[in-house]
């Protein structure tokens, strides 16, 4: 079975400045996908950006963007010029491709995000 | 655009006591799940389902009751509730793996359910 971790619970960083959030994953699968969701105070999960196994491009949107280490297995997400509304919990997760049956997603414990203004 | 909608948002039970969660989703995805989110553990996988008729079982199934008599409908039901069950609880869905494979799940808002 397929396991993620985040090994850092809480992380702060001044606004404007870069924070980089640590995940790392366990599979035997070479075709996977990962994300990063958000989630702020309102409980609402909002998906951060995508990153397809096969790719070795490093997904990025906007101010967010990945370091995907396929054989190291870790998929860091970078945040640049932190923003007051990027204050969130954050969740990196594993999703199976199958060719059939379910695309079941793995989540990482969290790291809950803290911008100092 | 509904999107993923979960009711109640919020609801507090006594032990013993049953109840229902709703989920329904407009966007015609063949897969829907359920999730609990408790503190320093994430999220976890009750039960899922890839399509009307067919559910099976997640991480954390126990004490949990799914259907999916619909595409558009995943109720998740708890039969007895315990003080175990006082979590957060997440309904999300998405497109099949035939149809969108790696597509990302779209999430309800959530309930929190307490059990005194």
């Amino acid at each position: 079975a397929q396991t993620v971790t985040q090994s850092q619970p809480e992380m702060s960083v001044q606004e404007a400045e870069t924070v980089t959030l640590s995940c790392t994953y366990d599979t035997s699968e070479s075709d996977y996908y990962l994300f990063w969701y958000k989630q702020p105070p309102s409980r609402q999960m909002i998906l951060v950006i995508r990153q397809e196994a096969y790719k070795q491009q490093n997904a990025t949107e906007n101010r967010f963007s990945v370091n995907f280490q396929k054989a190291a297995k870790s998929f860091s997400l970078k945040i640049s010029d932190s923003q007051l509304g990027d204050a969130a919990m954050y969740f990196c997760a594993y999703r199976s491709t199958p060719f059939q049956g379910a695309q079941k997603l793995v989540f990482g414990q969290g790291t809950r995000l803290t911008i100092n203004p | 655009n509904a999107g993923v909608t979960q009711t109640p948002k919020f609801q507090v039970l006594k032990t013993g006591q049953s109840m229902t969660l709703q989920c329904a989703q407009d966007m015609n995805h063949e897969y829907m799940s359920w999730y609990r989110q408790d503190p320093g553990m994430g999220l976890r996988l009750i039960h899922y389902s890839v399509g009307a008729g067919i559910t099976d079982q997640g991480e954390v199934p126990n004490g949990y009751n799914v259907s999916r008599s619909t595409t558009e409908d995943f109720p998740l039901r708890l039969l007895s509730a315990a003080p175990s069950q006082t979590s957060v609880y997440f309904c999300a869905s998405s497109y099949s793996s035939t149809r969108g494979r790696g597509s990302p799940l779209h999430f309800g808002n959530g309930t929190r359910l307490t059990v005194t």
